[in-house]
Order: structure tokens, then C-alpha cells, then sequence
């Protein structure tokens, strides 16, 4: 399979805290992109990453990409209540988009 | 408002039946994709098109249909439903990719399937 795995499965932290997700993939990919989705809803485009950038910036997130390790990272600086919700990781690989299975994060206040 | 817009909502089917989930956007976008989201896992890839008339199979084709006679909509055609094709359906879609690189993709808010 070519889907992204995420790390840690779940992740529970304080308002204002950091959280980090982690994300491995299998071969060589053209991007990676990261998506939000609320519960029960559709998803929505975080941000994306090209195979030749190593790290980027949105707002109170951070992304990184390794490509020789396969793994990226979404850092979510400041977090907050609204933060609360599934993260997938999707590497894109020629016109395909595959998705993991995800971190949940819970954000208390 | 434009977006991608999926129909119906809600659905049950029986075991055997047909179907059709319509998806429909406004934004001109060349690529569209259906997925399928099953409890505790992530989005599975059915069907993709990178345009009208070009479709190709993804990750779980299997018992599905898709065709894309025009650049607003991409349906996906339950042949004949089966318990297993419970789930949560996703339909998105983006524009080609251009000389800055690659778009994110516009998700729909998904259609719940139960077959019974």
C-alpha cells in the first residue's frame, strides 16, 4: 500500500500546547499534503508541501519533509479547543492522492 | 456557493440494489476523486479523473463505476450494493496541476451509504 501512516494514532494535550503528528510513506511522492476533518464532516486542505521543499509555514502550522527518511511532520504551535479533530497526512503520487488513517487530536481547554 | 456538492446525504440500499452518488462542482477544476471512509480509518481512493472523458481506477475500484462526460460532474455507480460498501462516501476535486506546482484538494460533505 501506498498510503501515509500517522504517528501517534491519538494525541490528547492543554490549550496553548504544541502537538506534533508524524507521517512515513512508502516511495517516491510528488507532494505531500495534510488535511483537518471535524467529526463527521468533509475534510479540509491544510496545507502542501512539494518533494523538493523542506519545510514550510502557515499561520501556527509548520511543516517538514524528509524525503530520505519518507516522513513529514505537522506542528501546531499555540493549539486551541477549535484545533480539536482528525489530522490525515497524504502523500500524492503521480495523479493519486492516498490518505492514512489519521491522528485525533483532542485539544482541552 | 461554490464547492463540490454531493447527493443525496443519506442513503439505504438493499442488498443487490443499484445506485448512483451524483457529485457536482462549480469551480472549473479538472481533477476529481471519490474516496470511501470506513470507521477508525482514513480515505480510500475508488475512482479518479483528471479530466472529461479520462477516468482511472484508485486503490478499492471494485463494485464501482465512474464516468466524467463533463468537467462539473463525476458519479460513482453502485453496480450492485453489498454490506461491505457501507460507508461514508467523499468526492473532491482541484485544478490541474500548473507551473507553480500542485493544489490542494476541495472535499464534498460526503455521503453516509448503509446497505442493508
Amino acid at each position: 500500500s501506498q498510503q501515509g501512516e500517522e504517528d501517534p494514532q491519538a494525541l490528547s494535550i492543554q490549550e496553548g500546547e504544541n502537538a506534533t503528528m508524524n507521517c512515513s510513506y512508502k516511495t517516491s511522492i510528488n507532494n505531500l499534503q495534510w488535511y483537518r476533518q471535524n467529526s463527521g464532516r468533509g475534510l479540509v486542505h491544510l496545507i502542501l508541501i512539494r518533494s523538493n521543499e523542506r519545510e514550510k509555514h502557515s499561520g501556527r502550522l509548520r511543516v517538514t519533509l524528509d524525503t530520505s527518511k519518507k516522513s513529514s511532520s505537522l506542528l501546531i504551535t499555540a493549539s486551541r479547543a477549535a484545533d480539536t479533530a482528525s489530522y490525515f497526512c497524504a502523500p500524492e503520487y503521480g495523479n493519486k492522492l492516498v490518505f492514512g488513517a489519521g491522528t485525533i487530536l483532542r485539544v482541552k481547554s | 456557493n461554490a464547492g463540490v456538492t454531493q447527493t443525496p446525504k443519506f442513503q439505504v440500499l438493499k442488498t443487490g440494489q443499484s445506485m448512483t452518488l451524483q457529485c457536482a462542482q462549480d469551480m472549473n477544476h479538472e481533477y476529481m476523486s471519490w474516496y470511501r471512509q470506513d470507521p477508525g480509518m482514513g480515505l480510500r481512493l475508488i475512482h479518479y479523473s483528471v479530466g472529461a472523458g479520462i477516468t482511472d481506477q484508485g486503490e478499492v475500484p471494485n463494485g464501482y463505476n465512474v464516468s466524467r462526460s463533463t468537467t462539473e460532474d463525476f458519479p460513482l455507480r453502485l453496480l450492485s450494493a453489498a454490506p461491505s460498501q457501507t460507508s461514508v462516501y467523499f468526492c473532491a476535486s482541484r485544478r490541474r496541476p500548473g507551473p507553480t506546482g500542485y493544489y490542494g484538494y476541495t472535499f464534498g460533505s460526503g455521503t453516509r451509504l448503509t446497505v442493508v
